[in-house]
């Protein structure tokens, strides 16, 4: 089945250390993007790519980073930057023709908790 | 800047009750985008429907309706005859150069 596939679903991590998100698409999706969601305070933009090799920073970039070296793959790493990054991320993608105007495609997120 | 407010943070309600889920929002593009998205236990969320900025006319799909107002900004969304599966997360949505979402209201359908 054509989906949006982000691991792991639940991740614990120590202070001070790097950690990576996988995100995985199947529906030959040229853009994707990367939401952080803390109760109370909806969704916000982390990164977002409209095609290979290219990607652009949203609302709140700081402490984290992407790549996009394939269609399909949009990996997202959490730094040691990141003040306050215990939060749900959901991984996103869309047709880009149709970007900001047509509906997002959301994996089932993965819950990061910082110790 | 754009912004898009819920201002129901939870709302609980009986199975079979009526229930409205109110959306406003800001924008100053006279071409935009306005979306309702689910967000149920698993996590991921699920597009519901997307009205654009020249098209005021409401929509109804099943139990589901939604009502789109300019003049007064709002986006509202009600879903008749409630039932348990219809607890989750409601996220209203606003696009114009970039994708607004507003906090969410947490549904809760008791049986």
């Amino acid at each position: 089945d054509g989906g949006i596939t982000q691991s792991p679903k639940y991740l614990f991590r120590k202070e001070g250390q790097n950690v990576t998100l996988s995100c995985e698409q199947n529906l030959n999706h040229d853009a994707m993007y990367w939401y952080r969601q803390d109760p109370g305070q909806g969704l916000r933009l982390i990164y977002y790519s409209q095609i290979v090799n290219d990607f652009q920073k949203g609302d709140i970039a700081e402490g984290y980073s992407v790549s996009r070296e394939k269609k399909e793959s949009f990996p997202l790493t959490v730094t040691s930057a990141q003040k306050n990054p215990t939060a749900f991320y959901l991984c996103a993608s869309s047709i880009v023709t149709s970007m900001n105007t047509g509906e997002l495609f959301f994996g089932e997120g993965s819950r990061l908790t910082v110790l | 800047a754009q912004k898009v407010t819920q201002a129901q943070t939870e709302i609980s309600v009986v199975e079979k009750e009526d229930v409205t889920l109110d959306c406003v929002y800001e924008t100053r593009d006279t071409t935009y985008y306005l979306f309702w998205y689910k967000q149920p236990p698993s996590g991921e969320l699920v597009f519901l429907i997307r009205r654009n900025s020249f098209d005021e006319q409401n929509e109804i799909s099943g139990r589901y309706s939604w009502n789109f107002q300019k003049s007064t900004s709002s986006f509202n969304f009600t879903i008749t005859a409630s039932q348990v599966v219809d607890s989750a997360v409601y996220f209203c949505a606003l696009s114009g150069n970039d994708m607004r979402f507003g906090a969410g209201t947490r549904l809760t359908v008791k049986p």
